[in-house]
């Protein structure tokens, strides 16, 4: 069964800061992997989707990576903003079928 | 639409009373999935509809739960009989496959307190 970990749990940092937020799966054998932004009470706002076949995607000051043999991805935030708090979330689409698995993800905090 | 809808933003049920969830889905998008999200969990995955196919209904955690999609579109997610324990925000999803590149996309949610 696939399992996804996202780390650190919880991110306070300082408005002006570039950060990066990780996710590591257990099973390599992954369509793609979807990062995704949940404001509080919201639902979920896609970010990036990287193909297994790619290394990375870019949109804005962020920047997903997925190093698919090793069954890791990380979420860059360059210049972090306070509008930029909220929980990211990791979640990979495995080869043979079509149910997302999601980690618990990062609450990250930007203080002005 | 413009995104997957849900209805409603929010629902307080009394314990043992049946609950029906909707999801709009993206116009087109053929594939539809309902998740659950508990308090302090991660997102679970309860059902998946694919076109004219049988649903993957292996995520669904009771025979209480149980879930329809309607002409290739909406769908109700229906709880019967409510427990505590179903408390929390169901999230639906719908993604189309284009060239080869599958995205999902997320509605609002559904919050359901169970009193």
């Amino acid at each position: 069964k696939q399992e996804v970990t996202q780390i650190p749990a919880a991110l306070s940092v300082p408005e002006g800061e570039n950060l990066v937020l990780n996710c590591s799966f257990t099973d390599s054998a992954i369509y793609n992997l979807q990062w995704f932004r949940q404001d509080p009470g919201k639902g979920l706002t896609s970010l990036l989707l990287i193909q297994s076949s790619q290394r990375e995607q870019t949109s804005g000051r962020l920047n997903a990576s997925l190093d698919k043999s090793s069954g890791r991805s990380t979420l860059y935030i360059a210049a972090s903003q306070p509008g930029d708090s909220a929980t990211y979330l990791c979640a990979v689409r495995p080869d043979s079928g079509y149910a997302l698995n999601f980690g618990k993800g990062t609450s990250l905090l930007v203080t002005p | 639409g413009a995104g997957v809808s849900q209805s409603p933003s929010n629902k307080v049920t009394e314990k043992g009373k049946d609950v029906e969830l909707r999801c709009d889905p993206i116009s087109g998008h053929t594939a539809l999935y309902w998740y659950r999200q508990s308090l302090g969990q991660g997102l679970e995955f309860l059902i998946y509809f694919q076109g004219n196919s049988a649903p993957d209904k292996s995520g669904l955690p009771s025979d209480r739960f149980s879930a329809e999609r309607t002409g290739g579109s909406v769908s109700t997610l229906t709880i019967q009989r409510t427990q505590q324990e179903d408390s929390a925000v169901y999230l639906c999803a719908s993604s189309l496959t284009l060239r080869g590149l599958t995205e999902a996309f997320f509605g609002q949610g559904t919050r359901l307190t169970v009193v």
